[in-house]
């Protein structure tokens, strides 16, 4: 059981705009930046969003990331078949001084 | 290019023990932090242990998830460009794949990731 919750799946068809939700508590997504990752399928994770809303080098700008208090969002826009992957945001525990991933969601494109 | 390569993985029987190497090329390794982080089969992502940079000045910083701590070490080699996780006492639970993965800044998220190695504990 995750202390950072996300909805276990998440659908969408080409072109549409979906949002994936992340929510945790005071010690970790409320005091902390999150980051998002993706990780297509059989391969590794790549860094999506950092400090809540930053996208790395080569990140579609469809991608976008938002925090508001101990909950935080990725939304993607134009959805595309290859955006098919799951999607795990995380963030640093003082608490626990340790990091917390989400328990991943898994986007379908229809 | 930044590339980071993971090998030691295997199969080992419980309470065993396993060395995991990370070599790592491309980057300076001496100046960015480094994190293990695991996926069980099917299973999401679950970091492991954090270490930071270090210098001939100072030593690390060193973090353990509590499913770990007291049985894993992190250890790094800047002569070698190499991150080193030590785990004995090894569980069932343990099995996963490991993945070594570089801090885009201190605690700031992992910008890159290897490939991973699959480590099974098992009788």
């Amino acid at each position: 059981q995750s202390v950072v919750t996300q909805p276990p799946s998440a659908s969408g068809t080409p072109g549409q705009r979906v949002t994936i939700s992340c929510s945790g508590s005071s010690s970790n997504l409320g005091s902390n930046y999150v980051y998002w990752y993706q990780q297509l399928p059989g391969t590794a994770p790549k860094l999506l969003i950092y400090r809540n809303d930053q996208r790395p080098s080569g990140v579609p700008a469809r991608f976008s990331g938002s925090k508001s208090g101990t909950s935080a969002s990725l939304a993607i826009n134009g959805l595309r078949s290859e955006d098919e992957a799951d999607y795990y945001c995380a963030a640093w525990a003082d608490s626990l001084s340790a990091w917390v991933f989400g328990g991943g969601t898994k986007l379908t494109v229809l | 290019e930044v590339q980071l390569v993971e090998s030691g993985g295997g199969l080992v029987q419980p309470g065993g023990s396993l060395r995991l190497s990370c070599v790592a090329s491309g980057f300076t390794f001496s100046g960015y932090s480094m994190n293990w982080v695991r996926q069980a089969p099917g299973k999401g992502l679950e970091w492991v242990s954090y270490i930071s940079y270090s210098s001939s000045y100072s030593s690390s910083t060193i973090y353990y998830a509590d499913s770990v701590k007291g049985r894993f070490t992190i250890s790094r080699d800047n002569a070698k460009n190499s991150l080193y996780l030590q785990m004995n006492s090894l569980r069932a639970e343990d099995t996963a794949v490991y993945y070594c993965a570089r801090d885009l800044a201190p605690l700031m998220g992992s910008d890159y990731w290897g490939q991973g190695t699959l480590v099974t504990v098992s009788s």
